[in-house]
């Protein structure tokens, strides 16, 4: 069956750092990968899309890479702030014409002062 | 600001009883979706729909039917609630044009069945 796993329940990283967070799926051959931030109390919110032919992408201090022999993806987040503080959830867009994601179950992410 | 709004955000029911989430949306996109999240399972899809009365089953359907009689409402209705559905619903929508492959989150629907 499908399996989508992200590295750790939780991440603690001290401000200024780089926090890597890791998606490893089996079973599945996403046609794209996005992340999503998800703050308590609050619905997901898009941050980065990346298609099965690119290998890398970023936006600001954010880099998602993404490699379909390893069957992996990482998200770096630069300088990292305590106001990235967040649950980050890994998403794999389906082949298929309805555009379903299939969710990890995230990572909680908390950046130290 | 997708221009999603769920309602009631906030609901306490007793088991057995029916109960009705809406989704509404401003844009009038032809695809929506419900999600449930729970700790320990994630984010996972019930059904969804792409356009007036075209529906279909996601992972976790079971419990579960939805309706949608007009482009920008999308119910899901529990027919007899349980205490397994006690959970956090959201309502997602993918924009039809300009947004890729994106979707974009309601505020959630918080749902409790005593």
């Amino acid at each position: 069956s499908q399996k989508i796993e992200q590295n750790s329940e939780a991440l603690n990283i001290q401000e200024g750092k780089t926090a890597t967070l890791t998606c490893n799926y089996t079973n599945y051959s996403p046609a794209y990968l996005q992340w999503y931030r998800q703050d308590p109390g609050r619905g997901p919110v898009f941050l980065l899309l990346i298609r099965e032919n690119e290998k890398e992408k970023r936006k600001e201090r954010l880099k998602v890479t993404f490699d379909t022999t390893l069957k992996q993806s990482l998200f770096h987040i630069t300088a990292s702030q305590p106001a990235d503080s967040a649950t980050y959830l890994c998403a794999l867009g389906s082949r298929a014409g309805s555009y379903q994601l299939t969710f990890g179950k995230g990572t909680k992410l908390s950046v130290i002062p | 600001d997708a221009g999603i709004t769920q309602s009631p955000r906030h609901k306490v029911t007793e088991t057995g009883t029916p109960v009705t989430l809406r989704c509404h949306q401003t844009e009038n996109h032809r695809y929506m979706y419900w999600y449930r999240q729970d700790p320990g399972h994630g984010l996972r899809l019930i059904h969804y729909s792409y356009g007036v009365k075209d529906t279909d089953k996601g992972e976790v359907s079971d419990g579960y039917s939805v309706s949608r009689s007009k482009t920008e409402d999308f119910l899901l209705t529990l027919e007899s609630a349980t205490s397994s559905q006690t959970s956090v619903y959201f309502c997602a929508i993918r924009p039809d044009s300009g947004g890729g492959n994106t979707i974009y989150f309601g505020e959630g629907s918080w749902l409790t069945v005593v």
